[in-house]
Protein backbone atom coordinates (compact mmCIF):
# COMPACT_ATOMS: atom_id res chain seq x y z
CA UNK A 1 0.00 0.00 0.00
CA UNK A 2 1.15 3.92 -0.79
CA UNK A 3 2.50 5.57 2.18
CA UNK A 4 1.23 8.56 0.99
CA UNK A 5 -2.68 8.59 2.46
CA UNK A 6 -5.51 10.38 0.52
CA UNK A 7 -9.44 9.99 1.58
CA UNK A 8 -11.05 8.27 -0.80
CA UNK A 9 -13.66 10.31 -2.04
CA UNK A 10 -14.87 13.90 -1.46
CA UNK A 11 -18.20 15.13 -3.29
CA UNK A 12 -19.53 18.86 -3.27
CA UNK A 13 -22.07 20.02 -5.99
CA UNK A 14 -21.59 22.54 -8.56
CA UNK A 15 -19.64 26.02 -7.78
CA UNK A 16 -18.73 24.75 -4.51
CA UNK A 17 -14.94 24.23 -3.36
CA UNK A 18 -13.42 21.47 -2.25
CA UNK A 19 -9.87 20.22 -0.87
CA UNK A 20 -8.25 16.76 -0.85
CA UNK A 21 -5.57 16.23 1.36
CA UNK A 22 -2.22 14.18 1.31
CA UNK A 23 -1.06 12.54 4.29
CA UNK A 24 3.32 11.22 4.23
CA UNK A 25 6.05 11.82 6.92
CA UNK A 26 8.95 13.17 6.98
CA UNK A 27 10.91 11.02 4.56
CA UNK A 28 8.12 11.87 1.90
CA UNK A 29 6.16 15.10 1.72
CA UNK A 30 7.69 16.74 4.75
CA UNK A 31 11.21 17.09 2.34
CA UNK A 32 10.42 17.09 -1.13
CA UNK A 33 8.44 18.85 -3.17
CA UNK A 34 4.57 17.59 -3.87
CA UNK A 35 3.02 17.22 -7.23
CA UNK A 36 -0.88 16.68 -8.29
CA UNK A 37 -2.21 14.69 -10.88
CA UNK A 38 -5.54 14.73 -12.38
CA UNK A 39 -7.13 11.52 -14.10
CA UNK A 40 -10.00 11.24 -16.09
CA UNK A 41 -12.02 8.34 -16.50
CA UNK A 42 -10.25 6.15 -18.96
CA UNK A 43 -7.24 8.69 -19.63
CA UNK A 44 -4.06 9.24 -18.50
CA UNK A 45 -3.23 10.90 -15.37
CA UNK A 46 -2.39 15.18 -15.95
CA UNK A 47 -0.37 17.24 -14.02
CA UNK A 48 -2.44 20.12 -12.05
CA UNK A 49 0.28 20.97 -9.65
CA UNK A 50 3.91 20.65 -9.13
CA UNK A 51 6.41 22.19 -6.45
CA UNK A 52 3.76 22.13 -3.89
CA UNK A 53 1.33 24.82 -5.68
CA UNK A 54 2.90 25.71 -9.11
CA UNK A 55 0.84 25.42 -12.01
CA UNK A 56 1.60 24.56 -15.11
CA UNK A 57 0.69 26.42 -18.24
CA UNK A 58 -2.92 26.13 -18.96
CA UNK A 59 -4.03 24.90 -15.79
CA UNK A 60 -6.60 27.23 -14.19
CA UNK A 61 -6.30 29.03 -11.28
CA UNK A 62 -9.65 27.19 -9.92
CA UNK A 63 -7.23 24.54 -8.87
CA UNK A 64 -4.33 25.34 -5.70
CA UNK A 65 -2.03 23.29 -3.97
CA UNK A 66 -0.46 24.10 -0.58
CA UNK A 67 1.81 22.09 2.15
CA UNK A 68 2.42 22.19 5.50
CA UNK A 69 4.82 20.05 7.43
CA UNK A 70 3.72 16.06 6.19
CA UNK A 71 0.99 17.15 4.63
CA UNK A 72 -0.24 18.54 0.79
CA UNK A 73 -3.68 19.85 0.19
CA UNK A 74 -5.00 20.09 -2.83
CA UNK A 75 -7.67 22.91 -3.69
CA UNK A 76 -10.59 22.69 -6.06
CA UNK A 77 -12.88 26.20 -6.56
CA UNK A 78 -15.99 26.81 -8.63
CA UNK A 79 -16.27 22.89 -9.40
CA UNK A 80 -17.90 21.86 -12.33
CA UNK A 81 -18.79 18.70 -13.90
CA UNK A 82 -15.77 18.26 -16.03
CA UNK A 83 -13.60 18.06 -12.44
CA UNK A 84 -15.35 14.77 -11.91
CA UNK A 85 -12.24 12.32 -11.63
CA UNK A 86 -9.49 10.98 -9.84
CA UNK A 87 -6.85 12.83 -7.99
CA UNK A 88 -3.62 11.96 -6.70
CA UNK A 89 -0.75 13.77 -4.99
CA UNK A 90 3.10 11.99 -5.51
CA UNK A 91 6.57 12.98 -4.25
CA UNK A 92 9.84 11.17 -3.66
CA UNK A 93 10.15 9.56 -0.46
CA UNK A 94 13.52 9.74 0.78
CA UNK A 95 13.73 6.69 3.11
CA UNK A 96 15.78 3.30 2.68
CA UNK A 97 13.63 2.61 -0.14
CA UNK A 98 14.19 5.13 -2.16
CA UNK A 99 11.17 5.38 -4.19
CA UNK A 100 8.97 8.12 -5.64
CA UNK A 101 5.68 7.29 -4.54
CA UNK A 102 1.66 8.39 -5.30
CA UNK A 103 -0.99 8.67 -3.07
CA UNK A 104 -3.81 6.10 -2.44
CA UNK A 105 -6.35 8.67 -4.87
CA UNK A 106 -9.69 10.76 -4.53
CA UNK A 107 -12.40 10.37 -6.51
CA UNK A 108 -14.17 13.59 -6.38
CA UNK A 109 -18.18 13.33 -7.21
CA UNK A 110 -19.88 16.47 -8.21
CA UNK A 111 -23.15 16.21 -7.06
CA UNK B 1 4.43 19.78 -28.07
CA UNK B 2 5.64 16.74 -26.54
CA UNK B 3 4.09 13.69 -27.41
CA UNK B 4 4.42 9.77 -25.77
CA UNK B 5 3.06 6.87 -27.22
CA UNK B 6 3.80 3.33 -25.67
CA UNK B 7 3.73 0.07 -27.83
CA UNK B 8 4.45 -3.59 -27.03
CA UNK B 9 2.27 -6.81 -26.43
CA UNK B 10 -1.09 -6.73 -24.95
CA UNK B 11 -0.51 -9.64 -23.45
CA UNK B 12 1.97 -11.92 -22.14
CA UNK B 13 2.17 -15.36 -20.54
CA UNK B 14 2.99 -15.81 -16.52
CA UNK B 15 6.67 -16.19 -16.13
CA UNK B 16 7.36 -14.45 -18.98
CA UNK B 17 9.02 -10.89 -20.31
CA UNK B 18 6.50 -7.78 -20.50
CA UNK B 19 8.28 -5.35 -23.08
CA UNK B 20 7.51 -1.91 -23.88
CA UNK B 21 8.62 0.84 -26.08
CA UNK B 22 7.82 4.58 -25.52
CA UNK B 23 8.43 6.44 -28.66
CA UNK B 24 9.18 9.96 -27.82
CA UNK B 25 7.91 13.02 -30.58
CA UNK B 26 8.12 16.38 -30.61
CA UNK B 27 11.47 16.60 -27.94
CA UNK B 28 14.64 15.00 -28.16
CA UNK B 29 15.48 12.87 -25.17
CA UNK B 30 18.93 13.46 -25.78
CA UNK B 31 18.57 17.18 -24.60
CA UNK B 32 17.32 16.24 -21.25
CA UNK B 33 14.54 15.27 -18.54
CA UNK B 34 14.54 11.93 -16.83
CA UNK B 35 11.87 9.69 -18.85
CA UNK B 36 10.04 6.99 -16.55
CA UNK B 37 7.76 4.58 -16.06
CA UNK B 38 4.29 4.18 -14.52
CA UNK B 39 1.61 1.16 -13.90
CA UNK B 40 -1.73 0.76 -13.24
CA UNK B 41 -3.47 -2.09 -12.00
CA UNK B 42 -7.41 -2.23 -13.23
CA UNK B 43 -9.48 -0.19 -10.74
CA UNK B 44 -5.84 0.65 -8.43
CA UNK B 45 -3.53 3.48 -7.93
CA UNK B 46 -0.44 4.89 -9.61
CA UNK B 47 2.97 2.99 -9.01
CA UNK B 48 6.04 4.26 -10.41
CA UNK B 49 8.15 1.75 -11.92
CA UNK B 50 11.61 3.24 -12.96
CA UNK B 51 13.15 6.14 -14.61
CA UNK B 52 15.91 6.76 -16.96
CA UNK B 53 18.13 9.44 -18.12
CA UNK B 54 19.45 10.03 -21.75
CA UNK B 55 22.99 8.93 -20.29
CA UNK B 56 21.20 5.80 -19.83
CA UNK B 57 21.88 6.02 -15.93
CA UNK B 58 18.91 4.36 -14.27
CA UNK B 59 17.21 4.19 -10.65
CA UNK B 60 13.95 1.66 -10.08
CA UNK B 61 11.57 1.32 -7.32
CA UNK B 62 12.93 -1.10 -5.34
CA UNK B 63 9.97 -3.39 -4.65
CA UNK B 64 10.48 -4.13 -9.06
CA UNK B 65 14.44 -3.55 -9.17
CA UNK B 66 15.31 -7.51 -9.18
CA UNK B 67 12.85 -7.21 -12.40
CA UNK B 68 12.82 -4.48 -14.11
CA UNK B 69 15.30 -2.84 -16.78
CA UNK B 70 14.49 0.29 -18.44
CA UNK B 71 17.01 0.98 -21.54
CA UNK B 72 17.32 4.10 -23.79
CA UNK B 73 17.62 4.73 -27.59
CA UNK B 74 18.45 8.27 -28.35
CA UNK B 75 18.98 7.75 -31.75
CA UNK B 76 15.34 6.41 -32.75
CA UNK B 77 13.92 8.90 -29.59
CA UNK B 78 12.74 6.00 -27.38
CA UNK B 79 13.15 4.31 -24.45
CA UNK B 80 12.30 0.43 -23.59
CA UNK B 81 11.04 -1.19 -20.75
CA UNK B 82 11.11 -5.01 -19.67
CA UNK B 83 9.65 -6.43 -16.76
CA UNK B 84 10.73 -10.50 -15.72
CA UNK B 85 8.82 -13.20 -14.92
CA UNK B 86 5.63 -11.50 -14.78
CA UNK B 87 2.35 -12.99 -13.17
CA UNK B 88 -1.32 -11.59 -12.93
CA UNK B 89 -0.29 -8.89 -10.29
CA UNK B 90 1.45 -7.42 -13.02
CA UNK B 91 -1.34 -6.83 -15.14
CA UNK B 92 -2.07 -2.58 -15.32
CA UNK B 93 -2.07 -0.30 -17.51
CA UNK B 94 1.23 1.14 -18.32
CA UNK B 95 2.15 4.74 -18.68
CA UNK B 96 5.59 6.20 -19.99
CA UNK B 97 5.79 9.90 -19.09
CA UNK B 98 8.74 12.62 -19.02
CA UNK B 99 9.66 13.78 -15.68
CA UNK B 100 11.99 16.39 -14.20
CA UNK B 101 15.05 15.92 -12.15
CA UNK B 102 15.39 17.04 -8.67
CA UNK B 103 12.29 18.05 -7.66
CA UNK B 104 10.14 15.08 -10.11
CA UNK B 105 7.28 15.54 -11.46
CA UNK B 106 5.44 14.36 -14.38
CA UNK B 107 4.76 17.04 -17.12
CA UNK B 108 4.15 14.86 -20.09
CA UNK B 109 2.45 11.19 -20.37
CA UNK B 110 1.43 8.77 -23.13
CA UNK B 111 -1.91 7.36 -23.32
CA UNK B 112 -0.94 4.22 -21.48
CA UNK B 113 -1.24 0.58 -22.99
CA UNK B 114 -2.86 -2.55 -20.93
CA UNK B 115 -0.80 -5.07 -20.76
CA UNK B 116 -2.59 -8.52 -19.24
CA UNK B 117 -1.00 -11.43 -18.07
CA UNK B 118 -2.33 -15.00 -18.71
CA UNK B 119 -2.00 -18.01 -19.62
Amino acid sequence: QSVLTQPPSVSAAPGQKVTISCSGSSSNIGNNYVSWYQQLPGTAPKLLIYDNNKRPSGIPDRFSGSKSGTSATLGITGLQTGDEADYYCGTWDSSLSANYVFGTGTKVTVL
Amino acid sequence: QVQLQESGPGLVKPSETLSLTCAVSGYSISSGYYWGWIRQPPGKGLEWIGSIYHSGSTYYNPSLKSRVTISVDTSKNQFSLKLSSVTAADTAVYYCARHVAGTIFFDYWGQGTLVTVSS
